[in-house]
């Protein structure tokens, strides 16, 4: 069974900083890994999309790797900013019959001090 | 309407009562689905449909049943509400079968079982 985690669960930091959260799965078999961010009360934006092909994907501030072999995703954000504080989630898509079931982590509540 | 619209954001209900939670999306996506995320347990799938007329059950279908008559909707149904299914229920949508599909979500219905 697919399982998801997501180190740290909880992080503060200083405003300009590069970060990186990290998002780990079990089964390496994966059509997709996706990032998305959670505002408080609202609902899920998408990020990145990384296809299991890929081993990167850049937007702006933002670069998601996959390591397929590994079990891991990492997503870097540089210069941070205090309009980065949210949630972050990675959602993985797994291959095969259970393709439709996406899998996702508990999230990583970044805080980003001004 | 741009993307997907749930309705209603939110309610309180008294056990016991009848709930359908509607969703709809305009993006002419195939597969839709039906998240709940609780505080400790992150978003879990509930129902999903691969495409219109079919429908599939996810990590935690109890309680719940859906059904999608055509490809823009796909409303949850509660039967008979419970207090355990307090929570805020997410819409998602992606355009099918494919590895680079992209996940859309909802803002999320949040609900209220007393």
């Amino acid at each position: 069974k697919q399982e998801v985690t997501q180190i740290p669960a909880a992080l503060s930091v200083p405003e300009g900083e590069n970060l990186v959260l990290n998002c780990s799965f079990t089964d390496s078999a994966i059509y997709n890994l996706q990032w998305f961010r959670q505002d408080p009360g609202k609902g899920l934006t998408s990020l990145l999309l990384i296809q299991s092909s890929q081993r990167e994907q850049t937007s702006g501030r933002l670069n998601a790797s996959l390591d397929k072999s590994s079990g891991r995703s990492t997503l870097y954000i540089a210069a941070s900013q205090p309009g980065d504080s949210a949630t972050y989630l990675c959602a993985v898509r797994p291959g095969g019959t259970s393709y439709d079931k996406v899998i996702f982590g508990p999230g990583t509540s970044l805080s980003v001090i001004p | 309407i741009a993307g997907i619209t749930q309705a209603p954001t939110s309610q309180i209900l008294a056990a016991g009562r009848r709930m359908t939670l509607r969703c709809t999306q305009d993006m002419r996506h195939n597969a839709m689905y039906w998240y709940r995320q609780d505080l400790g347990l992150g978003l879990r799938l509930i129902h999903y449909s691969n495409t219109a007329g079919t429908t599939g059950k996810g990590e935690v279908p109890d309680g719940y049943s859906v059904s999608r008559a055509n490809t823009d909707d796909f409303p949850l149904t509660l039967a008979s509400a419970v207090p355990s299914q307090t929570s805020v229920y997410f819409c998602a949508s992606s355009p099918g079968h494919h590895s680079n599909t992209e996940a859309f979500f909802g803002q999320g219905t949040r609900l209220t079982v007393v």
